[in-house]
């Protein structure tokens, strides 16, 4: 089982529309999770990051915790063609010296 | 600023060689890491560095060493080059230790 779990999609959703984009992961005593999102050729870029259970809004993304379902989501509102990429979720161990991420979800907005 | 620079862009070694990946950042940062990335395994973490003077494994470090130079500036060597080690390889770094990560560009590496 790996630490951080995504569906590899791909997930398309129509222009405008909330995406959803959801990841698991395995080790109860983590404290830190992010979000990156990565185009095709390209660095992963950090959009969010999140350390306590509930929501952070920034901009048109929210991130979700909950950490008694060990569950991790980000929400796109208004979603937009640029927003077609490969989205991955990563999590810190619990001893805080490993870094794991999800293999990513590939998202296509279509106009 | 530069960000996160890594030299070179693009490798290709034949099996036994070796190499050294470049990593520098301008941002300060205290910790910095690298990682491989291949197709269905996602970012792998290979070494990271706390601070200055630190390096400890990650993931998947075998064959593969580094070298914090300075604060600026992490190295990743392959001694003796495998095909296995074809990957793309990304350096990042952060202010604190496992905490928000920013990535250079990649170097993608080919072993015959």
């Amino acid at each position: 089982q790996k630490e951080v779990e995504q569906n590899s999609g791909p997930l398309s959703v129509p222009e405008g529309a909330i995406a959803s984009l959801n990841c698991t992961y395995s080790d109860r005593g983590s404290q830190s999770f992010f979000w990156y999102r990565q185009y095709s050729g390209k660095s992963p870029e950090l959009i969010m990051s999140i350390y306590s259970n509930g929501d952070k809004e920034d901009g048109r993304f929210t991130a979700q915790l909950n950490k008694a379902s060990q569950y991790v989501s980000l929400l796109i509102r208004d979603s937009q063609p640029s927003d077609s990429a490969t989205y991955l979720c990563a999590a810190t161990s619990n001893t805080g010296n490993q870094f794991y991420f999800g293999t990513g979800t590939s998202l296509t907005v279509i106009p | 600023n530069a960000g996160v620079t890594q030299t070179p862009k693009f490798q290709v070694l034949k099996t036994g060689q070796s190499m050294t990946l470049q990593c520098a950042q301008d941002m300060n940062h205290n910790s910095m890491y690298w990682y491989r990335q291949d197709p269905g395994m996602g970012l792998r973490l290979i070494y990271y560095s706390a601070s200055e003077g630190t390096t400890d494994k990650g993931e998947v470090p075998n064959g593969y060493n580094v070298s914090r130079l300075n604060k600026r500036e992490f190295s990743l060597r392959l001694e003796s080059a495998a095909p296995s080690q074809t990957s793309v390889y990304f350096c990042a770094s952060s202010l604190r230790t496992m905490w928000e990560q920013f990535f250079g560009p990649g170097t993608r590496l080919t072993v015959l």
